[in-house]
């Protein structure tokens, strides 16, 4: 298993068009977790899975964005109709659920739309 | 809602030296996890130090150890004998107890470490 993998690295897309990212976490991990971070801040929580059901989504969550993970295993974030604020890295990690345990984070998505 | 609060947007180290990256936090809460992750260039963040806050105890991995001082509600990170690989962005990162494992990150603080 080689960690958090997040497909694909780099997005350019134009304004209005629907964009998609593909997370795997690692396999033995029933959470799972995307964050959005823009330039100079920290990431910001957008919602958590744990197993196939979604538990929590933030209000920065807009009805644009739906994130699924139908199996319990790989999960999509999908953002439709894409605006200029959309441009971020989208991260995702994973973890075990233990109250002790970090997350393994994957390497990102970086969303740029013109 | 909490908030977590780092002061120092950029720091800098000389190689071999120490360092302390501040930290704060605000909470009602008494039961909750604080963390330290660092972000390369690479972007993928990892995970650095973890401390619960029912334990007195500061903890410590290797060269990192961490300053918790819970009354005052402070999280800072002490980086010993600094190496080039340390230079990175540092999130301080609070997430309450409970079976909710969101995390709230502050604003990162970038440290460079010179030769």
């Amino acid at each position: 298993d080689t960690g958090v993998s997040q497909d694909p690295r780099h997005k350019i897309t134009k304004r209005g068009q629907n964009v998609t990212f593909r997370c795997d976490p690692i396999s033995e991990h029933n959470r799972l977790y995307w964050y959005r971070q823009t330039l100079g801040q920290g990431p910001e929580f957008l919602t958590y899975f744990q197993n196939e059901a979604q538990l929590e989504k933030s209000r920065l969550l807009s009805d644009r964005f739906s994130a699924e993970r139908p199996k319990g295993s790989f999960s999509t974030l999908e953002i439709q109709r894409t605006e200029q604020g959309d441009s971020a890295m989208y991260l995702c990690a994973s973890s075990l659920g233990s109250y002790q345990e970090g997350y393994t984070f994957g390497s990102g998505t970086r969303l740029t739309v013109v | 809602a909490q908030t977590v609060t780092q002061s120092q947007p950029e720091m800098s180290v000389q190689e071999a030296e120490t360092v302390t990256l501040s930290c704060t936090y605000d909470t009602s809460e008494s039961d909750y996890y604080l963390f330290w992750y660092k972000q390369p260039p690479s972007r993928q963040m990892i995970l650095v130090i973890r401390q619960e806050a029912y334990k007195q105890q500061n903890a410590t991995e290797n060269r990192f150890s961490v300053n918790f001082q819970k009354a005052a509600k402070s999280f800072s990170l002490k980086i010993s004998d600094s190496q080039l690989g340390d230079a990175a962005m540092y999130f301080c990162a609070y997430r309450r107890g409970g079976s909710n494992y969101k995390l709230t990150f502050g604003k990162g603080t970038l440290l460079t470490v010179n030769p």
